[in-house]
C-alpha cells in the first residue's frame, strides 16, 4: 500500500518552517526520506526505525510515530536549497527476504526569497 | 568514487519495439533496485536484486518487463513490445546491503515510446 504524503505541495519564504507528513495504512518497520531536485536523482536524507525515533540532519529532522503509522519531516528556517520534491519510502515487513520500499507520491516544496 | 551510472540517458522508441536499459551500481554494493517514475508520480518499485539470491520481481507490471544482473554487478532491464504507457524515467539504485541502508540513485533513463 502506497503511503500518503501531505501536503502535495507547499510554498515557503526563506526562513519559514514546514512539516511534511507520511501516513501508512499498514504497520511500519522503517521510514526512509529522500529529496529529489528537478531533473536530478533522489538523494537520501534519513532512515527512521519504529520506536518513535527522531533524527536530525542540520535543520531537517524527522519523527516516526509507530502507533499512528506515520512519519513527519520537519524543515526549519528553510533555505533556497531545500526546494525539491520530498518522498517518503516505507518498509512494512522486516527481514522477509525482500527490502522493497513503497514510496509516496511526493511533496513538492518551493522556497522563494 | 563513481556513483551509480545508467545508460542510455534518453531513449526514444517506437511502440512495439524492445528496449534494454543498463545500470552500473556502485562497486561493492550487493543490493540493486529498479524503479519507475512517471510524471508527477512517486517512485514505483519494479525489481530488487540482493547478492546471489533470487530477485524480488513483485513490482514488475507485466511479463513484458524482465531484468537480470550478471556477476552481481551490472543489471539490465528489458521491456519487450513497448507500449506508450511505458514512457517514464527508469531509475536504478544500489545500496551496500539490503535493509536499513541508504540507496544511491543513478541519473535515470528517460524512455519515450511513440
Amino acid at each position: 500500500q502506497q503511503p500518503v504524503q501531505s501536503p502535495q505541495a507547499v510554498i515557503l519564504r526563506e526562513g519559514e518552517d514546514a512539516v511534511i507528513n507520511c501516513s501508512s495504512s499498514k504497520a511500519l518497520y522503517s521510514v526512509h526520506w529522500y529529496r529529489q531536485k528537478h531533473g536530478e536523482a533522489p538523494v537520501f536524507l534519513m532512515i527512521l526505525l519504529k520506536g518513535g525515533e527522531q533524527k536530525g540532519h542540520e535543520k531537517i529532522s524527522a519523527s516516526f510515530n509507530e502507533k499512528k503509522q506515520q512519519s513527519s519531516l520537519y524543515l526549519t528556517a528553510s533555505q533556497l536549497s531545500y526546494s525539491g520534491t520530498y518522498f517518503c519510502g516505507t518498509e512494512t515487513t522486516p527481514g522477509a527476504g525482500s527490502y522493497q520500499l513503497t514510496f509516496g507520491k511526493g511533496t513538492k516544496l518551493s522556497v522563494i526569497p | 568514487g563513481a556513483g551509480v551510472s545508467q545508460s542510455p540517458s534518453n531513449k526514444v522508441t517506437e511502440k512495439g519495439k524492445d528496449v534494454e536499459l543498463r545500470c552500473d551500481p556502485i562497486s561493492g554494493h550487493t543490493a540493486l533496485y529498479w524503479y519507475r517514475q512517471s510524471l508527477g508520480q512517486g517512485l514505483e518499485f519494479l525489481i530488487y536484486f540482493q547478492g546471489n539470491s533470487a530477485p524480488d520481481k513483485s513490482g514488475l507490471p507485466s511479463d513484458r518487463f524482465s531484468a537480470e544482473r550478471t556477476g552481481g554487478s551490472v543489471s539490465t532491464l528489458t521491456i519487450q513490445r513497448t507500449q506508450q504507457e511505458d514512457s517514464a524515467v527508469y531509475l536504478c539504485a544500489s545500496s551496500l546491503t539490503s535493509g536499513l541502508n541508504e540507496q544511491f540513485f543513478g541519473p535515470g533513463t528517460r524512455l519515450t515510446v511513440l
